[in-house]
């Protein structure tokens, strides 16, 4: 149990467009979910906390209108990053959160910006 | 102030023989939650074991165990008997939760060990 996927898992876009992220709770409902960020050989960082149904948590530094989070049911949310630019390209990993205290994460998206 | 703290950048471990992997944190708040994920080289992050503050017991899931010395504010991970799978990234977690809002919890992960199991 506690599956969540993340699709796609790798993107290559070019500087300006638009890519987006989806990460789905498989059998269980997420009341919140996670997006993070991981540069190479570097720990997590939180980006922001999406809540269904209401606007996302983002933490400080992180562009509101650059990276759109929308958590539109129990069991989705996704993630889209506006006008990429080649310091966007990183590895995003969602995580969600249900009845139990843990966090399960997705795979990650391994987004690259040419 | 790091919030979490990871002091071995890398560990390399004979298979068979048990690891600890160091982890201290700094909080004032009084309910706080402390995690270990495993990532894997594939990138996903796995959940092996969770610490809740008010919890007086270590936490044991099969092969590890949390050695929680809370006036030391320290939360190592024991793996014994440790595999060639057991190669990975190990990160450390604190969860905090405003007591202003609920459902704004916040993981923070320090900057992980990377351990090789050695045949």
């Amino acid at each position: 149990g506690a599956v969540v996927s993340q699709h796609p898992s790798r993107v290559i876009c070019k500087s300006g467009t638009s890519v987006k992220i989806e990460c789905r709770s498989l059998d269980f409902q997420a009341t919140t979910m996670f997006w993070y960020r991981q540069f190479p050989k570097q720990s997590l960082m939180l980006m922001a906390t999406s809540n269904e149904g209401s606007k996302a948590t983002y933490e400080q530094g992180v562009e509101k209108d650059k990276f759109l989070i929308n958590h539109a049911s129990l069991t989705l949310s996704t993630l889209t990053v506006t006008s990429a630019h080649p310091e966007d390209s990183s590895f995003y990993i969602c995580s969600a959160r249900g009845t139990r205290i843990e966090q399960y994460f997705g795979p990650g998206t391994r987004l690259t910006v040419t | 102030a790091q919030k979490i703290t990871q002091t071995q950048p890398g560990m390399f471990v004979q298979e068979k023989e048990a690891v600890t992997l160091d982890c201290t944190y700094d909080t004032s708040d009084q309910s706080y939650g402390l995690f270990w994920y495993k990532q894997p080289s594939s990138g996903e992050m796995i959940f092996l074991i969770y610490q809740g503050s008010y919890d007086e017991q270590n936490a044991t899931e099969g092969r590890y165990s949390l050695n929680f010395q809370k006036a030391r504010k320290s939360a190592n991970l024991v793996i014994s008997a440790s595999q060639l799978g057991d190669s990975a990234m190990y990160f450390c977690a604190m969860r905090e939760v405003p007591v202003s809002n609920f459902g704004n919890e916040k993981l923070t992960f320090g900057t992980g060990t990377r351990l090789t199991i050695i045949p």
